[in-house]
């Protein structure tokens, strides 16, 4: 079983509407997690981050987590065709090392 | 403006050689990494680096090289031993220890490399 499971999608949505994108991970021990946004051909930037259960809230964006199902999600509120990318979720699992989910397509479409 | 700098952003390989991808951040972050990214596989670790003149392999070791000569560069070298070597190769800082489980990493802009 890989430590962090992602969807790769591609997922498909019009303008406008909530997207939710999600991880599940296996060590119940993990306990920051983060988001990344991957545009086409370019490196991925670090969205936002959350530290063990609830949500935390940037604009248009809301994490997730939910520690008692070992499940991670990112919403994003009124999508726009800007943020179309690929979104990786990332758990810190210590040794040093982010492990990061194979990452979601999201296309929105005008 | 600090970041990471990655060059050349595309690369053609022959058969049978080797070629190196650089690395330069001026972030002043004590740790580097390299990734590969393939469609549908999401980020594979090749080696990281958490000081100068020290490195680990990742999961995807084989066929690759690198060196960590000073703070700000950590070129990879692709050697002819890597047979499927065509891919998307990030490469990516930190601040390294704890506190990248609040900081993440920075990442480059990528090199694709293709074998032609």
């Amino acid at each position: 079983q890989k430590e962090v499971e992602q969807d790769p999608g591609p997922l498909s949505v019009p303008e406008g509407a909530i997207v939710s994108l999600n991880c599940t991970y296996s060590n119940s021990a993990f306990q920051y997690f983060m988001w990344y946004r991957q545009y086409s051909r370019k490196g991925p930037e670090l969205l936002m981050y959350t530290y063990s259960s609830g949500n935390k809230e940037d604009g248009r964006f809301t994490a997730q987590v939910d520690k008692s199902s070992k499940y991670i999600s990112l919403f994003i509120r009124d999508s726009q065709p800007s943020d179309s990318a690929t979104y990786l979720c990332a758990i810190w699992g210590g040794y040093n090392k982010l492990i990061f989910g194979a990452g979601t397509r999201l296309a929105v479409h005008p | 403006d600090g970041g990471i700098t990655q060059s050349p952003k595309y690369l053609f390989r022959k058969e049978g050689q080797n070629v190196t991808l650089s690395c330069e951040q001026n972030l002043n972050h004590d740790a580097m990494y390299w990734y590969r990214q393939d469609p549908g596989q999401g980020l594979r670790l090749i080696y990281y680096s958490q000081i100068v003149n020290d490195f680990q392999k990742g999961d995807i070791a084989e066929g690759y090289s690198v060196s960590r000569e000073k703070k700000e560069s950590f070129p990879l070298t692709v050697t002819s031993a890597q047979k499927n070597p065509t891919a998307f190769y990030l490469c990516a800082s930190s601040i390294g220890g704890a506190s990248d489980r609040d900081y993440g990493y920075t990442f480059g802009s990528g090199t694709r490399l293709t074998v032609v």
